[in-house]
């Protein structure tokens, strides 16, 4: 079975500031696909950021970019220029040859003003 | 607008009742979910149907039952055996024919037992 720790419970950013999130990830599946999902304070679950296991390249998307570690299994985001609107639930996630989504605890981010 | 709807967004229930949530999907997906979400804890999967009249249970399934008798549609009830029902519940879903698992989520249920 899949695991996925989230170590930071929670954390803070100064607005425009730059954070990183961790995650680390346990499986002996070769092909997958690792997610980042944010909550805002609505509850609403939003997808943020995917990353192929099988491309070496990070995936990025505008202010978010993801550090993939294969080897390592680890899966950090980091959010570039951090706005208000980012302060949220960051959670990551695991997709595999089961198609099912493994979550880890969650990272609750705060930006400050 | 596609999306998924889940009602009521608020439900109070007392104890020894069975209660049912629901959750719509017009994005024509034919995979759909259901998670619980604990404070300090990630989703916990309860429940998937991968295709109409078709479900399994995920890892905490105790306590709740599902149905799928329509595409669009997967409701869920928390009967009188699940010892500890108030939590927050997320419904989702996907496209089974893509590779990678890209969930799609509604905006929750609440349900509170008084």
């Amino acid at each position: 079975a899949q695991t996925v720790t989230q170590s930071q419970p929670e954390m803070s950013v100064q607005e425009a500031e730059t954070v990183t999130l961790s995650c680390t990830y346990d499986t002996s599946e070769n092909n997958y696909y690792l997610f980042w999902y944010k909550q805002p304070p609505s509850r609403q679950m939003i997808l943020v950021i995917r990353q192929e296991a099988y491309k070496q390249q990070n995936a990025t998307e505008n202010r978010f970019s993801v550090n993939f570690q294969k080897a390592a299994k680890s899966f950090s985001l980091k959010i570039s220029d951090s706005q208000l609107g980012d302060t949220a639930m960051y959670f990551c996630a695991f997709s595999g040859s089961a198609r099912q989504l493994t979550f880890g605890s969650g990272t609750q981010l705060t930006v400050l003003p | 607008d596609g999306g998924i709807t889940q009602s009521p967004k608020y439900l109070f229930r007392k104890e020894g009742q069975n209660v049912t949530l629901s959750c719509e999907q017009n994005l024509n997906h034919d995979a759909m979910y259901w998670y619980r979400q604990d404070p300090g804890q990630g989703l916990r999967l309860i429940y998937y149907s991968q295709i109409v009249n078709d479900f399994q249970k995920g890892d905490i399934a105790e306590g709740y039952s599902v149905s799928r008798e329509k595409k669009e549609s997967f409701p869920l009830t928390v009967t009188s055996a699940q010892k500890n029902p108030t939590a927050f519940y997320l419904c989702a879903s996907s496209i089974n024919e893509r590779e990678y698992n890209e969930q799609f989520f509604g905006p929750g249920t609440r349900l509170t037992v008084l």
